[in-house]
C-alpha cells in the first residue's frame, strides 16, 4: 500500500495572501513546539518557537498560536511569498527525561503561486 | 558564524556494508542530536548526544551508534545496511542538552542498493 508520507497535506496560496498551516500534537506533555520549514534538498529551517507557557507569539511575517486544550499548533504567514513555498514541519519536545528529543508531525506543504 | 555541517552530502552503499556520517555543530553549541527523514515524511529522531554522552535515544536497533568528540562534533555509525535504511540523515546542534531550539544541518542522503 502506499505510504502515510504521500499524502501529506498541501495548502495552496497566492502570492500576498496570508497562510495558515495547521498541526494536532499528541503528546499532551509536551511544553515546547517549533515551526520549521524545509525545502526541497535542504534541512529543516527554524522559523519560531513557543514554550506552553504561552499561547501566541508573532515574529516576523510570522505567527504561532498554542491552544493547549486541543492540544493545536498553528503557524499563520502574512503576506505569502513565492519564497515561502515549501514543506512545513511542527515538532514537539516533552519535558522532563525526554527532553531534547523531537517529535515531527508529517508535514504541510505550502505552495504559492505568483 | 558557520551553521551545522555535515559530510558527505550523498553516499551509495550496498546491504549489509557499514557507514559513518559526520557531524559540526553550529558554533557554541555543545549537543548534537540525529534524525532519519525517509522520502515524505518528517524526520525521525535517532539519538542525542550532550557531554560525549547519548542521552536519548530512539526507536532505533543497535545497528545505529554514534559518538561525540570533545570539541563537539559527533559521528554516526550504522552497521549492516538494510534497504529500509535508506534516507536523509539529519544532525541537529543545540545547547544545554538540548533544552534550547535545534538547528539543522543540510543532511546526508543515503541510498542503500
Amino acid at each position: 500500500g502506499e505510504s502515510v508520507g504521500l499524502h501529506l497535506p498541501t495548502l495552496s496560496v497566492q502570492e500576498g495572501d496570508n497562510s495558515i498551516i495547521n498541526c494536532a500534537y499528541s503528546n499532551s506533555a509536551s511544553d515546547y513546539f517549533i515551526w520549521y520549514k524545509q525545502e526541497s534538498g535542504k534541512g529543516p529551517q527554524f522559523i519560531i518557537d513557543i514554550r506552553s507557557n504561552m499561547d501566541k507569539r508573532q515574529g516576523q511575517r510570522v505567527t504561532v498560536l498554542l491552544n493547549k486544550t486541543v492540544k493545536h499548533l498553528s503557524l499563520q504567514i502574512a503576506a505569502t511569498q513565492p519564497g515561502d513555498s515549501a514543506v512545513y514541519f511542527c515538532a514537539e519536545n516533552a519535558g522532563g527525561t525526554s527532553y531534547g528529543k523531537l517529535t515531527f508531525g508529517q508535514g504541510t506543504i505550502l505552495t504559492v503561486h505568483p | 558564524d558557520a551553521g551545522v555541517t555535515q559530510s558527505p552530502t550523498h553516499l551509495i552503499k550496498t546491504r549489509g556494508q557499514q557507514v559513518t556520517l559526520r557531524c559540526s555543530p553550529k558554533s557554541g553549541h555543545d549537543t548534537v542530536s540525529w534524525y532519519q527523514q525517509a522520502l515524505g515524511q518528517g524526520p525521525q529522531f535517532i539519538f542525542q548526544y550532550y557531554e560525549e554522552e547519548e542521552r536519548q535515544r530512539g526507536n532505533f536497533p543497535d545497528r545505529f551508534s554514534g559518538h561525540q568528540f570533545p570539541n563537539y562534533s559527533s559521528e554516526l555509525n550504522v552497521n549492516a545496511l538494510l534497504l529500509g535504511d535508506s534516507a536523509l540523515y539529519l544532525c541537529a546542534s543545540s545547547l544545554a542538552g538540548g533544552i534550547e531550539t535545534q538547528y539543522f544541518g543540510p543532511g546526508t542522503r543515503l541510498l542503500v542498493l
